[in-house]
Parts: structure tokens; C-alpha cells; sequence
């Protein structure tokens, strides 16, 4: 069975930073692109960023580019996303999902549970 | 590419139909996803490829379109069908739609 858990949200200051991991299980991980959605509270779904299954391409929607960097480390069967200059804007609930192929390019079968980040001084 | 979704709220009688649609800025062909997502619950796909339902969604729930045009029908509406419904373009990067709230009239 296929389990994606979120980790590393929070608290964080405008300005600051902070960095997301999905733990991931119950399939080959490099096999898969993975991506990072979120939502903020009471608002519909953002795509955030992606990443191949080798690490080799990654892509950003232009709210977060510059400031969020994905990777992934394949032994470990993680994802990462490190958030840097961190607004107001950027608080929602961080889900990271699997999608169906090694490149990313479709829809997300398997999700996690999300982690929550909360930008407030 | 902007997705839209109409309408925003949806009030249907249990077993009553329930039309949702969605519309894209450009054609997307059939690469369209719907998503349902009850409150505090992570979003759970339900349909690919504009008509093909997921595993473990009852056949009450049919999506069809091509184009720019998609509609979600959920033929006789169950009390676990009260929800938010995205959808979701994949033609080009990913955008979804806002959403449509079904709720009990």
C-alpha cells in the first residue's frame, strides 16, 4: 500500500524558513515523479513544484520560484522542499503526492496527510 | 491555463443529480482530472483522463468532455457524496479549478 507522510511543518516568521519532507512507502520511489501541493486555509488546491523520479528535472509554479527548492533523496525514499523568504501567502497545509509516471506530467493518485505551515509574526 | 468551475455551491436533495462543471482557458484535450476532498480530508482522485473513474468510486460518478468543456455527474447523490470537487488540468503543468462545494438542501 502506497503511504506518503509529511513532516517538518510549522511556525515560521516572515522572511524565514523552513523544510518539508515526505517520507514515502509501499512502492519503488524512484520509479515516480513526486509533487508538492498546498491549501491554504479555506482555499483550493495550489500545485507547488515537481520533481522526476531521477532529481534530474524539476519544475516550480512562479508563486514559489526562487524561493522553494524540491530534491528528493531516492535512498531514503524522501522528498524534500526547502521554503526560503517565507510569506504570509505561503501559510497552507502542504500535501506531497505521488503522480503515475517517473517524469512528472499527470494527475496524483496517492497523497499525504498534509503538514501544516503557518507564516505569522 | 486557468480552470474554472461552475457553480461555486451546489445544493442537491439526497438522490437527486448533481451537474458540476469545469472549463479550461485552452484545449486540454482529455488531460483532466476530478478530485473530491471532504472538510478536513486530503484530496482523493476520482477521475482521470476526463471519463475514467478510480478505484474505489461507485459508478454513480461519471466525468465526461474534451476540449474545454468537462462536466462531473453524480447520477443519485449519497450522504457521502457531500463534498468539494476539484478539477485539474495536466497539459501543461498543473492548475486547478477553485472548486464546487455539493452540499444537503
Amino acid at each position: 500500500e502506497v503511504h506518503l507522510l509529511e513532516s517538518g511543518g510549522g511556525l515560521v516568521q516572515p522572511g524565514g524558513s523552513l523544510r518539508l519532507s515526505c517520507s514515502a512507502s509501499g512502492f519503488t520511489f524512484s520509479d515516480f515523479a513526486m509533487v508538492w501541493v498546498r491549501q491554504a486555509p479555506g482555499k483550493g488546491l495550489e500545485w507547488v513544484s515537481a520533481l522526476s523520479g531521477t532529481g534530474f528535472s524539476s519544475y516550480y509554479a512562479d508563486s514559489v520560484k526562487g524561493r522553494f527548492a524540491i530534491s528528493r533523496d531516492n535512498s531514503n525514499s524522501t522528498l524534500f522542499l526547502q521554503m526560503s523568504n517565507l510569506g504570509v501567502d505561503d501559510t497552507a497545509v502542504y500535501y506531497c503526492a505521488r503522480d503515475t509516471s517517473d517524469f512528472p506530467s499527470e494527475y496524483f493518485q496517492h497523497w499525504g496527510q498534509g503538514t501544516l505551515v503557518t507564516v505569522s509574526s | 491555463i486557468m480552470m474554472t468551475q461552475s457553480p461555486a455551491t451546489l445544493s442537491v436533495s439526497p438522490g437527486d443529480r448533481a451537474t458540476l462543471s469545469c472549463r479550461a482557458s485552452q484545449d486540454i484535450g482529455t488531460n483532466l482530472a476530478w478530485y473530491q476532498q471532504k472538510p478536513g480530508q486530503v484530496p482523493r482522485l476520482l477521475i482521470y483522463g476526463a471519463s475514467t473513474r478510480a478505484t474505489g468510486f461507485p459508478a454513480r460518478f461519471s466525468g465526461s468532455g474534451s476540449g474545454t468543456d468537462f462536466t462531473l455527474t453524480i447520477s443519485s447523490l449519497q450522504s457521502e457524496d457531500f463534498a468539494f470537487y476539484y478539477c485539474q488540468q495536466y497539459d501543461h503543468w498543473w492548475t486547478f479549478g477553485p472548486g464546487t462545494k455539493v452540499d444537503i438542501k
